[in-house]
């Protein structure tokens, strides 16, 4: 079966400085894989999504993520935080043919970012 | 609006009663989710929907929960006699079947 942990529950980083949240996935396939963001009483939108093109995947907001097959990571970076992108970012993966709607999600992290 | 839409977006009841809540899909979307986020909680998988297929019920906690979809589009999460520990966020979302979810700002269920 597919699963998906994210590394840390909570990151907090200064404003201006390099931000990483890491994702590792075990898959039986070759996954699509995606992070979402929920701000604060909001719903979930969809960061970016790697779906076997490039490895390396940009998304909305200066964020990008590189799929790694060798580490089985999808580790999500910014090279300089925002306070807007203090919020709770999931690493979700697919689980075509399996359960739970085929989507599998960890269990969030959350970024804190200090002025 | 071309986004999911949910209602109500708060709903306060008291514990016994039923609720439903509702979710509009992004019109042409073939798959809906439901899930639940309990206070500074992940996300809990509850319901999926894929076009005509049954629909994967794996998720429910109880069986005071279900849900339906009608026509295809428009669906209804409902929960009989309530009880405190229902108290979360319920997230609906819809996708075009490319495993991107839209998601809806979701309800907020209370349970005195």
């Amino acid at each position: 079966a597919q699963s998906v942990t994210q590394l840390d529950s909570h990151v907090s980083v200064s404003e201006g400085t390099p931000v990483l949240l890491r994702c590792n996935y075990s898959s039986s396939y070759s996954p699509s894989l995606f992070w979402y963001v929920q701000h604060p009483n909001k719903g979930l939108q969809l960061l970016l999504k790697y779906t076997s093109a490039a490895t390396l995947v940009k998304g909305i907001n200066g964020f990008e993520a590189e799929f790694k097959k060798s580490e089985t990571s999808f580790h999500l970076t910014k090279p300089s935080a925002h306070m807007s992108d203090a919020a709770e970012y999931f690493c979700v993966v697919s689980d075509y043919g399996g359960s739970q709607g085929n989507l599998i999600f960890g269990k969030g992290t959350k970024l804190s970012v200090k002025p | 609006g071309a986004g999911v839409s949910q209602s109500p977006s708060n709903k306060v009841t008291e514990k016994g009663k039923d609720v439903e809540l509702r979710c509009d899909p992004i019109s042409g979307h073939t798959a809906l989710y439901w899930y639940r986020q309990s206070l500074g909680q992940g996300l809990e998988f509850l319901i999926y929907f894929q076009g005509n297929s049954a629909p994967d019920k794996s998720g429910l906690p109880s069986d005071r929960f279900s849900a339906e979809r009608t026509g295809g589009s428009v669906s209804t999460l409902t929960i009989q006699r309530t009880q405190q520990e229902d108290s979360a966020v319920y997230l609906c979302a819809s996708s075009p079947s490319t495993g991107e979810l839209f998601f809806g700002e979701g309800s907020r269920l209370t349970v005195l």
